[in-house]
């Protein structure tokens, strides 16, 4: 059994919705993660939070926004998505940041209708 | 060059026999180094870690590491169906912000 828990774990919104995907890890870990996964793809890594310290690839649009309420919790708020946006996000935590080991959360597969 | 290599497969193995999954990486520094299964629309799942070379085994799943020739390997013996999935190479980058960076995955099947 997984100890990031993840919600919600199938979630189908329009373009003009706003929603949000939510993280918990229970293990102490100082870093937590969130990927984008698309079909028989590698996970892409969209942000990174640590020590109090939140890293983002450049390449994310906007319209995905993080927020981290304490070291066990992150959350990725969504605004505005498009079509192209579906896909699998995970959540994942590691004990150190420089790439250690990940344990993954279960996913939320996302449809953006 | 990519930074982490694997062949995309499909991998075809007949129930019983050995299945070998390879890996190359092109950061000399590297020093950590996993293997995770992923089910089909599921998360993936970390099966090995391997940090010295040569082999370190579990159950019927054993790593190889070899950090000379920069290549990782998974074997898996006595395949089952069960052991059907995508199986994803990790190594952890050091050059520039250390970061994990996966493969592209192989895609394993275990024919009964």
């Amino acid at each position: 059994d997984t100890e990031v828990t993840q919600t919600p774990k199938h979630l189908v919104m329009g373009m003009t919705n706003k929603k949000s995907l939510k993280c918990e890890q229970h293990m102490g870990h100082r870093a937590m993660y969130w990927y984008k996964q698309k079909a028989k793809k590698p996970p892409e890594l969209m942000f990174v939070y640590s020590y109090e310290k939140l890293s983002i690839n450049e390449s994310v649009p906007s319209r995905f926004s993080p927020e981290c309420p304490n070291s066990s919790l992150l959350n990725l708020h969504l605004h505005a998505l498009q079509p192209e946006d579906s896909a699998l996000y995970l959540c994942a935590s590691s004990q150190r940041v420089e790439g250690d080991k990940l344990f993954f959360g279960s996913g939320t597969q996302l449809s953006v209708l | 060059q990519k930074e982490v290599e694997q062949n995309s497969g499909p991998l075809s193995v007949p129930e019983g026999a050995i299945a070998s999954l390879n890996c190359t990486y092109s950061d000399r520094g590297s020093q950590s180094f996993f293997w995770y299964r992923q089910y089909s629309g599921k998360s993936p799942e970390l099966i090995m870690s391997i940090y010295s070379n040569g082999d370190k085994e579990d159950g019927r799943f054993t790593a190889q590491l070899n950090k000379a020739s920069q290549y990782v390997s998974l074997l898996i013996r006595d395949s089952q169906p069960s052991d059907s999935a995508t199986y994803l190479c990790a190594v952890n980058h050091i050059q520039g912000a250390q970061k994990l960076v996966f493969g592209q995955g192989t895609r394993l099947t275990i024919n009964p």
